[in-house]
């Protein structure tokens, strides 16, 4: 299943299946990337980040692909779990600056 | 590994009174951590920064005088909602990145319910 963001809050996986959220930032200048998951009532987890000098990078079932031409990034999850069920935000950070966070989208796993 | 923790997870009060959060880093000195917003089903929205022995820096349109904070030490900042009312009823989530790191580190938050 697949999300864009800001249009799609809200994505639906089969248990099993792969899952990408994608996220549109907003300032081209910014240079570190962040995604967070956060279950209800929770505060945000790291998952995964990326700097601007790279393209992709993998973690453990998830990985970060940036393209920096059209500002998308997006979040990959394999095998995707019902604990996996949580809201995923992307942030972006420009330099010193604080970090700015997405929308946010809902992953919802269906056993 | 970094552990920030935040407490209490959960607050009732009566409209009219004062709340404090606080903040910690557990195995590690922050000397900047950051206070964050977040209504329903929305994003997280900065309030604030707090600087460890200086004033923290708010957000624009973030009143300083109604949510007081504090950095009194390296690993505990506060926040106080004073005069809460219904309005201020939210999740409020502080965090802290280790020394030299930008991977900030997020409280479990605290839920604010004011009648």
């Amino acid at each position: 299943g697949e999300s864009v963001g800001l249009h799609l809050p809200t994505l639906s996986v089969q248990e099993g299946d792969n899952s990408i959220i994608n996220c549109a930032y907003s300032n081209s200048a910014s240079d570190y990337f962040i995604w967070y998951k956060q279950e209800s009532g929770k505060g945000p987890q790291f998952i995964i980040d990326i700097r601007s000098n790279m393209d992709k990078r993998q973690g453990q079932r998830v990985t970060v692909l940036l393209n920096k031409t059209v500002k998308h990034l997006s979040l990959q999850i394999a095998a995707t779990q019902p604990g996996d069920s949580a809201v995923y935000f992307c942030a972006e950070k420009t330099g010193a600056n604080n970090l700015f966070f997405g929308t946010g989208t809902r992953l919802t796993v269906i056993p | 590994g970094a552990v920030v923790s935040q407490h209490p997870s959960r607050v009732i009060c009566k409209s009219g009174t004062s709340v404090k959060i606080e903040c910690r880093s557990l195995d590690f000195q922050a000397t900047t951590m950051f206070w964050y917003r977040q209504f329903p089903k929305q994003s997280l929205m900065l309030m604030a920064t707090s600087n460890e022995g200086s004033k923290a820096t708010y957000e624009q349109g973030v009143e300083k005088d109604k949510f007081l904070i504090n950095h009194a030490s390296l690993t505990l900042s506060t926040l106080t909602v004073t005069s809460a009312h219904p309005e201020d009823s939210s999740f409020y989530i502080c965090s802290a990145s280790r020394p030299g790191g930008e991977k900030l580190l997020f409280g479990s938050g605290t839920q604010l319910s004011v009648l």
